[in-house]
């Protein structure tokens, strides 16, 4: 019974497509984020949502387009890839804020594996 | 902003001896630290935080950290290493002011030898 669930695992395809990474989390959090991870291991926020609202944007170009039909799902769309958007991309939740604070843990996915040739 | 600082790219350690690994943070009001482990082909898993209150922190699999203020500082501890613990460990901080977002660092790969 998965919390956090990424499609799909492994994703191989040439510069110029467009491509989405779909996540699903069954934990009944209100927030939730997508983190690119290089090949160094380094971990960027790229966006977070709470209820369904943007609430972190990072300095991510504009081909990169996450969507949220609901607090549950947090979906990743890229447009014309490119070679230095091969990364592992990971979805995350965590609770809600509380009083404006989120103080919660996050709950990662296994991991989206991309690769632009 | 928040920033994360680990000095150590690799720590080596053998099985049954003292595991430390070094976190270092920047932030402009209270901190909210984390420590998370990840395994090779997986995702990251939450192992202890520190929100406020004592400044040792247990967590899973026997690890904890101590939160020292004056000198910024969150390290992670186990007295007895194992080789599954063997993993990468990312240190992080919550930074309230900017939309609660959690910036990590840049990772200490911990390899323990039997």
């Amino acid at each position: 019974d998965t919390a956090v669930s990424q499609t799909p695992k492994y994703l191989v395809t040439q510069m110029g497509n467009d491509k989405s990474i779909k996540c699903e989390q069954n934990l009944g959090h209100d927030t939730m984020y997508w983190y690119k991870q290089d090949s160094k291991k380094f971990l960027k926020i790229m966006f977070s949502y709470n209820n369904k609202e943007l609430i972190i944007n990072e300095t991510v170009p504009n081909r990169f387009s996450p969507k949220s039909p609901d607090k549950a799902h947090l979906n990743l769309h890229i447009n014309s890839l490119e070679l230095g958007d091969s990364a592992v991309y990971f979805c995350a939740s965590s609770p809600g804020l509380a009083g404006g604070v989120n103080t919660g843990e996050l709950f990662f996915g296994e991991g989206s594996r991309l690769t632009v040739l | 902003a928040q920033s994360v600082a680990q000095p150590e790219d690799q720590v080596n350690v053998a099985e049954g001896n003292p595991l430390t690994v070094k976190c270092t943070y920047s932030v402009s009001g209270n901190p909210y630290l984390f420590w998370y482990v990840q395994y090779p082909n997986r995702g990251l898993q939450f192992l202890l935080k520190y929100i406020t209150g004592d400044n040792l922190v247990k967590g899973s699999y026997g690890f904890e950290a101590e939160f020292n203020k004056s000198q910024t500082s969150f390290h992670l501890k186990k007295p007895s290493a194992l080789v599954s613990d063997s993993a990468l460990y990312f240190c992080a901080v919550r930074d309230i002011g900017a939309g609660n977002k959690l910036t990590f660092g840049g990772g200490t790969r911990v390899l323990v030898k039997p």
